[in-house]
């Protein structure tokens, strides 16, 4: 069964404090790994699609890396702005466009 | 330009009632999913429609069903409202199956009581 993991649950940073967000996959045949930040109230909004292990993209303050098994999403000198809930998800093969969502990583950025 | 559009964005329901929930994809997407998201969890998937047929089901009861209609807007259908089904209902656009990127609305919140 596919499945997509987490870590940590949530993460308190200071301002200008950088790291990192864990995206741990099991997917038969993965299509993409897809990274979302969502607001509270909100649905989620796309940040990145990576396709193969390696590929790396990247948007302000947000880098994104994708291995076989993990992808990792790097948040460099964050500010109050970024704090919101990160969903990693894994889309399989199948035809369909299901994908798999982890259960997020709730970030908070201090002042 | 329009994003995906959801109605009701909150509605109150008691148990054992229907709900019909409804979503406009973004103008040119043909493709829409729907997702419930459960308070604290990741959306988890239900049905994907592409030019009205059904091309995916999640893990769901019978009590859930969908369709899509010719201008490819779509609505949800929950029979039989039980209290676990209280839940964010995210609908999700893209252009085609295979496309990608979903887009998602903001949400329908369903509370059972």
């Amino acid at each position: 069964e596919d499945q997509v993991t987490q870590s940590p649950e949530a993460l308190r940073l200071q301002e200008g404090e950088s790291s990192s967000l864990n995206c741990s996959y099991t997917v038969s045949g993965l299509r993409g790994l897809f990274w979302y930040r969502q607001d509270p109230g909100k649905g989620p909004e796309f940040l990145f699609t990576l396709y193969s292990a390696g590929e790396e993209k990247e948007k302000e303050r947000l880098k994104a890396t994708l291995t076989k098994k993990e992808s990792f999403l790097h948040i460099t000198a964050p500010k109050p702005e970024d704090s919101a809930t990160y969903l990693c998800a894994a889309g399989g093969q199948g035809g369909s466009e299901k994908l798999v969502f982890g259960k997020g990583t709730k970030l908070t950025v201090n002042p | 330009d329009a994003g995906v559009t959801q109605s009701p964005t909150h509605l109150i329901k008691t148990r054992g009632q229907h709900v019909t929930l409804r979503c406009s994809p973004i103008s040119g997407h043909k493709s829409v999913s729907w997702y419930q998201q459960v308070l604290g969890q990741g959306p988890q998937f239900i049905f994907q429609y592409y030019e009205k047929e059904e091309r995916g089901r999640g893990n769901f009861p019978d009590r859930f069903s969908a369709r899509q209609f010719p201008n490819y807007s779509s609505e949800l259908n929950v029979n039989a409202l039980l209290l676990g089904d209280s839940a964010l209902y995210l609908c999700a656009s893209s252009l085609e199956p295979g496309a990608n990127v979903l887009t998602f609305g903001a949400g329908s919140r369903l509370t059972v009581l």
